[in-house]
């Protein structure tokens, strides 16, 4: 089954604990992004990356890190987390937009972080 | 910053009226414009989606409409049903790979 994983789908952690969230994609998608989702602001994106070794920020870094070493796996790190990192984390995946192609990204089931 | 703005927050209609959604950006480099739809729990999945070269699109039930002289596109769905109660997101794509999305809209359908 062509599917998004992110893991944990729930965390509750305290200030400063070092944190990863893992997202795994099996559909050979070469684009992954991270977003967060709050209350009244929708989705903003954290980070997206075009390929292995290609990453790039989106609207809201800072605070986190993300790494692509592999084509399939992005995970979203927290070196230090703070309370206003607490949301809702997605990862999405596509082939990209390019000519021909559809940019339907797939999301995973989300994250709920929670940072004490 | 809210790079793209959407309204209402949220709207109830009776089941086969058309909910429409509005939303309104300011930057012109913007080539792609999504709209996701979201239930509770789920992550979101494409709905629709419109390049501006297109005035209007529509699949099954669901319609984009898209000005670009006045930098706004809507989502109109037809005949709306209960099952259609969700949170519908629009987006702006720009350069294929970042994303900004709208704050979105409850949709709820009476029956």
């Amino acid at each position: 089954e062509a599917q998004v994983t992110q893991n944990p789908r729930y965390l509750i952690t305290v200030t400063g604990k070092k944190l990863t969230v893992t997202c795994s994609q099996n559909m050979n998608h070469e684009y992954m992004s991270w977003y967060r989702q709050d209350p009244g602001l929708g989705l903003r994106q954290i980070y997206y990356s075009m390929n292995v070794e290609v990453t790039d920020k989106g609207d809201v870094p800072e605070g986190y890190k993300v790494s692509r070493k592999e084509k399939r796996n992005f995970p979203l790190i927290l070196e230090s987390p703070s309370p206003n990192q607490t949301s809702l984390y997605f990862c999405a995946s596509s082939f990209g937009l390019w000519e021909g192609r559809n940019n339907e990204q797939f999301f995973g089931p989300g994250t709920r972080l929670t940072v004490l | 910053q809210q790079q793209v703005k959407q309204s209402p927050q949220s709207l109830i209609v009776q089941k086969g009226g058309i909910p429409i959604i509005n939303c309104a950006y300011e930057n012109t480099a913007f080539d792609y414009f999504p709209w996701y739809q979201q239930f509770p729990g789920k992550g979101p999945a494409l709905l629709i989606a419109i390049r501006p070269d297109v005035s209007e699109k529509k699949e099954g039930r669901f319609t984009i409409s898209f000005n670009k002289s006045a930098k706004q596109f809507s989502l109109h769905i037809m005949d709306s049903q209960p099952g259609d109660s969700a949170t519908y997101f629009c987006a702006a794509g720009l350069n294929d790979y970042k994303l900004s999305f709208g704050a979105g809209t409850t949709v709820t359908v009476r029956a």
